[in-house]
């Protein structure tokens, strides 16, 4: 079954730029979707069609797709993008139609 | 507005079976396929399943861990996506969400998600 990887953690300080990998074989290829998830709320969509924003998402969040690496980019972070980022992709080649990456945990010092 | 509620969770000993519910509302809800995907405590996110619309045959897929224990169906009158779930297990305690699959593609994105409700299995 296809497998995402996401670093378990990253930390910026605010006013940086955070930068959030989700590795997979050729994932080039695949449509990633992002999520960002505060504790104790339901997930919410960030990026869309590898780096599209739904409406209401800063211009500060972006993403990009590329190789073996989807990268999801934060600018100018702020203290309220703390929060858990999941990857997402679908792999019709398999019984797990929709692939979730393991999450990463943004902290922002 | 586009929202989605669930109900149905609560405390249930393995073997048993209890059924989820998805209210939706502010969007045609026939129009849509609707999924489910869970989150154990602590844990990430894990996809449950979808059903696509009429349109599409109304069919089913489900991941592998829950593949013929959990049923997904609609009622397309009510605007209610159900997941009815057989022979719980432990390993299936977690918050549930039901989320509206925007494009009909195998491509698509979640969006919206309902603000979840809990299942635990224990005996």
């Amino acid at each position: 079954s296809y497998v995402l990887t996401q670093p378990p953690s990253v930390s910026v300080a605010p006013g940086k730029t955070a930068r959030i990998t989700c590795g997979g074989n050729n994932i080039g290829s695949k449509s990633v979707h992002w999520y960002q998830q505060k504790p104790g709320q339901a997930p919410v969509l960030v990026i869309y069609y590898d780096s599209d924003r739904p409406s209401g998402i800063p211009e500060r969040f972006s993403g990009s797709n590329s190789g073996n690496t989807a990268t999801l980019t934060i600018s100018r972070v702020e203290a309220g993008d703390e929060a858990d980022y999941y990857c997402q992709v679908w792999d019709s080649s398999s019984d797990h139609n929709v692939v979730f990456g393991g999450g990463t945990k943004l902290t922002v010092l | 507005e586009v929202q989605l509620v669930e109900s149905g969770g609560g405390l249930v000993q393995p073997g048993r079976s209890l059924r989820l519910s998805c209210t939706a509302s502010g969007f045609t809800f026939g129009d849509y396929a609707m999924s489910w995907v869970r989150q154990a405590p602590g844990k990430g996110l894990e996809w449950v399943g979808f059903i696509r619309s009429k349109a599409y045959g109304g069919t089913t897929e489900y991941a592998a861990s829950v593949k013929g224990r959990f049923t997904i169906s609609r009622d397309d009158s009510k605007s209610i996506a159900y997941l009815q779930m057989n022979s719980l297990k432990t390993e299936d305690t977690a918050v549930y969400y039901c989320t509206r699959i925007p494009v009909t593609t195998v491509n698509s994105w979640f969006d919206p998600w309902g603000q979840g409700t809990l299942v635990t299995v224990s005996s």
